[in-house]
């Protein structure tokens, strides 16, 4: 596609209830991020997929937070039993050559909202 | 690890004028890139310009320059001219160079200025 595309937009959802946020990158792009912008903060590194390698995880906060990517495109982000904190606006990312240091090409993002 | 920081939480600017948006950062790294991203209220994050940081001259786009200072581990943000359409969240950036290309290059991002451009 022409950007990276992210959806649901928005998404409100109870407290103890999962969640799916999916991802779209940049046709032929490798590599893919998922950051987490909690109100009025900076961006905080969740995980990072790179061609078939396997993924860097070190930024997920809890094992209730899980990230997959279908054949090097789609990604999807699912979060187990919601909580309040998990409230943040999820953005994704994709890059056509990491090490180049070209910098990423974000989405919109999905804003959720856990009530 | 490595840290970036934003000093400056929100500043305003009258339009048509300058305003300089600081960012420090803290690294043992010598080769590296940083950034500066805008986000406007339809969140999504742009890129406004790009530094190298073996490359002395400082970069510009345009109405936007930077003032790389190495030494001093700092990259402001000048916007020359200013205009409404610059009102927005702008991110300073770090990211590691990595000889090898295994290990993925994270992004460090500072906490955000808010800039105001009022007319």
């Amino acid at each position: 596609g022409a950007g990276v595309s992210q959806s649901p937009s928005n998404k409100v959802t109870e407290k103890g209830k999962d969640v799916e946020l999916r991802c779209d990158p940049i046709s032929g792009h490798t590599a893919l991020y998922w950051y987490r912008q909690s109100l009025g903060q900076g961006l905080e590194f969740l995980i990072y997929f790179q061609g078939n390698s396997a993924p860097d995880k070190s930024g997920l906060p809890s094992d209730r937070f899980s990230a997959e990517r279908t054949g090097g495109s789609v990604s999807t982000l699912t979060i187990q039993r919601t909580q309040q904190e998990d409230s943040a606006v999820y953005l994704c990312a994709s890059s056509p050559d990491f090490w180049k240091g070209y910098g990423y090409t974000f989405g919109s993002g999905t804003r959720l909202t856990v009530v | 690890a490595q840290t970036v920081t934003q000093s400056q939480p929100e500043m305003s600017v009258q339009e048509a004028e300058t305003v300089t948006l600081s960012c420090t950062y803290d690294t043992s790294e010598n080769n590296y890139y940083l950034f500066w991203y805008k986000q406007p209220p339809s969140r999504q994050m742009i890129l406004v310009i790009r530094q190298e940081a073996y490359k002395q001259q400082n970069a510009t786009e345009n109405r936007f320059s930077v003032n790389f200072q190495k030494a001093a581990k700092s990259f402001s943000l000048k916007i020359s001219d200013s205009q409404l359409g610059d009102t927005a969240m702008y991110f300073c950036a770090f990211m590691k160079s990595l000889a090898d290309g295994r290990a993925g290059n994270m992004l460090t991002f500072g906490g955000g200025t808010r800039l105001m451009v009022k007319p």
